[in-house]
Order: structure tokens, then C-alpha cells, then sequence
């Protein structure tokens, strides 16, 4: 069974810090990674995109990537309020085209003022 | 716009009682999924689609059925085998191709049993 891994939290951090959220995951042939965003009673949006190892920087966000390690993050600077939701980490099992994403069970991240 | 339109937003079901959620796109996209989410739980794959008249199974497809007779529609149909049908529904679409798996979600159906 494959499977993605992540801390389901809270995690708390005050406004303007940085939030750190984790995820792994089981299958090492894993190839594309994703990160969505879920604010409660809506649907998931994609926030983050990741394909090689490394870092890839979007805004205040920056996905990491250590496949080595079978180990995905998102970082996120400067946190806002408004960034609080639930961040659903997403990996594609088989790199191949119209495979389903797999979902981790969601990190819930709370940034007070 | 172009986009994936769910209805209905809210869906109330009585015991034994079979209930179809629409999932409708207008992306040209290929491929149209079905994920299941519990309160607190990560999104669980029920169906996904690929091509006009196929699709397969995924984790949880028992207690649920699907068709997709055109690319731009893939019904849900929640049978009366599902024991425990209260969730929380989202269909995704898709293009094809490494690279391309980002997912378009509808705005979703929450299904309660009355």
C-alpha cells in the first residue's frame, strides 16, 4: 500500500514567522509532488508543484524535495493569517499519465496576529 | 470559465436509498476522479476515469459506482452498499501526461444520511 505521511498538527505560529510542514512517503519510484491548500468546507487548491530534488521557490512559498530521503516540505515565510488551513501533501505513485494522486491526511496550520 | 462544477452542493440520503452526485467539466481535460473525505482525513480515491467508457477502481470503491458516457461528465452514484456514505465529495480533473497531473477540484458535495 502506498502511502504519504504527514503530522496532522496544529501547527502554531505566530504572524510573520516561518511555518515548516513535513510529509514523506512510501514508494521510492514516486516522481511529482504536490502541495494543495484546503481552508475548511472548501476544495483543495494546488499551491506547490516539485519534480526534481532541491528547492523551488514560489512567493513566500519554497517546496523541498530529498527523494534520497523520500522526504517533501513546504515552507512558508512571512505567515499570514490568512495562511491558516489545512496543507494536503500529494504524490503521483507512478509517474505515469492520469495516474491518481495520492493524499496525505493534512496538516493544519494556525498563524495568529 | 472554464472550470469543474459539482452539484448538488448539499445531498440529504434516506436509508437503502441510491444517490447520484454530478460532476461536470469544460477543461477538454482527459482524465476526472472521485475522492472521499472524512473530517480531519486526507482525500481518499474512489473512481477515476481516463478515457470515455473506462475507469478503475481505486481504494475505496466499494458501495459506489460510476459511468463516464461523455468526456465532460462523471457521475458518482452513492448505492444503498455503502453503510457509512457521509462525507464530504470532491471530483478532480485532469490533463494527461507526467507533468500535467495538477488537479482541478470542484467545489464539492456534502453528502449526509438523514
Amino acid at each position: 500500500q502506498k502511502e504519504v505521511e504527514q503530522n496532522s498538527g496544529p501547527l502554531s505560529v505566530p504572524e510573520g514567522a516561518i511555518a515548516s510542514l513535513n510529509c514523506t512517503y512510501s514508494d521510492r519510484g514516486s516522481q511529482s509532488f504536490f502541495w494543495y491548500r484546503q481552508y475548511s468546507g472548501k476544495s483543495p487548491e494546488l499551491i506547490m508543484s516539485i519534480y526534481s530534488n532541491g528547492d523551488k521557490e514560489d512567493g513566500r512559498f519554497t517546496a523541498q524535495l530529498n527523494k534520497a530521503s523520500q522526504y517533501v516540505s513546504l515552507l512558508i515565510r512571512d505567515s499570514q493569517p490568512s495562511d491558516s488551513a489545512t496543507y494536503l501533501c500529494a504524490v503521483n505513485p507512478l509517474n505515469q499519465a492520469g495516474t491518481a494522486l495520492i493524499f496525505g491526511k493534512g496538516t493544519t496550520l494556525s498563524v495568529s496576529s | 470559465d472554464g472550470g469543474i462544477t459539482q452539484s448538488p452542493k448539499y445531498l440529504f440520503r434516506k436509508e437503502g436509498q441510491n444517490v447520484t452526485l454530478s460532476c461536470e467539466q469544460n477543461l477538454n481535460h482527459d482524465a476526472m476522479y472521485w475522492y472521499r473525505q472524512d473530517p480531519g482525513q486526507g482525500l481518499r480515491l474512489i473512481y477515476y476515469s481516463q478515457i470515455v467508457n473506462d475507469f478503475q477502481k481505486g481504494d475505496i470503491a466499494e458501495g459506489y459506482s460510476v459511468s463516464r458516457e461523455k468526456k465532460e461528465s462523471f457521475p458518482l452514484t452513492v448505492t444503498s452498499a455503502q453503510k457509512n456514505p457521509t462525507a464530504f465529495y470532491l471530483c478532480a480533473s485532469s490533463m494527461m501526461g507526467v507533468g500535467y497531473e495538477k488537479l482541478f477540484f470542484g467545489s464539492g458535495t456534502q453528502l449526509s444520511v438523514l
